[in-house]
């Protein structure tokens, strides 16, 4: 059984820097084919994609947060590690986490954590 | 990068009634999308994959389609549970891009 689970601060003040950990189990990410993401949501609005690596440690950032970005991946403890640096307000909303897998069914974010909220305030 | 357009932004229709949501991308994404649902204070749920497979799980009442950058998903008739949030997603091209949603009311 595949669970994923957010943890970091809840309260970010403006220009810190964010730390997100995502801790899983039921899969490694040293397995071929497999993949973890970060997608957030602001408040009442769409899904956005942020960062994504792969077993091999291929890694993906949204172009217009690239330069704020970092994941990485810790195979021994089962976690992968998100950092947004200079936070803004309107970085506020709940970041997931999640598994997609490459070499089987069905290709996409099939399974999610239950997501961490994050407030950027002063 | 890719922009997929939800249409309509809200349907509002009742238990019993068929359901059509529509996502275009604004290039070819060739089958590569999903659907997901989304209920108030959850994670997204995986629905459809590559335009018109269900996920493991998932009631054969939701159905997915696609005609060139056209997709559709289909409810075939609204479960009070079905009311909620609909994302499509691309997996066809960097960065990965969700489209804006169709939330789906209970009338």
């Amino acid at each position: 059984q595949i669970t994923l689970k957010e943890s970091g601060p809840t309260l970010v003040k403006p220009t810190q820097t964010l730390t997100l950990t995502c801790t899983f189990s039921g899969f490694s990410l040293s397995s071929n084919g497999v993949g973890v993401g970060w997608i957030r949501q602001p408040p009442e609005k769409a899904l956005e994609w942020i960062a994504f690596v792969w077993w091999n440690d291929d890694k993906y950032y949204s172009p217009s947060l690239k330069n704020r970005l970092s994941i990485t991946k810790d195979t021994s403890r089962n976690q992968v590690v998100l950092t947004m640096t200079n936070m803004y307000p309107a970085d506020t909303g709940t970041y997931y986490c999640a598994h997609r897998p490459l070499s089987t069914i069905p290709y996409y974010f099939d399974y999610w954590g239950q997501g961490a909220l994050v407030t950027v305030s002063s | 990068e890719i922009v997929l357009t939800q249409s309509p932004a809200t349907l509002s229709l009742s238990p019993g009634d068929g359901a059509t949501l529509s996502c275009r991308a604004s290039q070819s994404v060739r089958s590569l999308l999903a659907w997901y649902q989304q209920k108030p204070g959850q994670a997204p749920r995986l629905l459809i994959y590559d335009a018109s497979n269900r996920a493991p799980g998932i009631p054969a009442r939701f159905s997915g389609s696609q005609s060139g950058t056209d997709f559709t998903l289909t409810i075939a008739s609204l479960e009070p549970e079905d009311f909620a949030v609909y994302y499509c997603q691309q997996r066809s091209a960097w960065p990965l891009t969700f489209g804006q949603g169709t939330r789906l009311d209970m009338k």
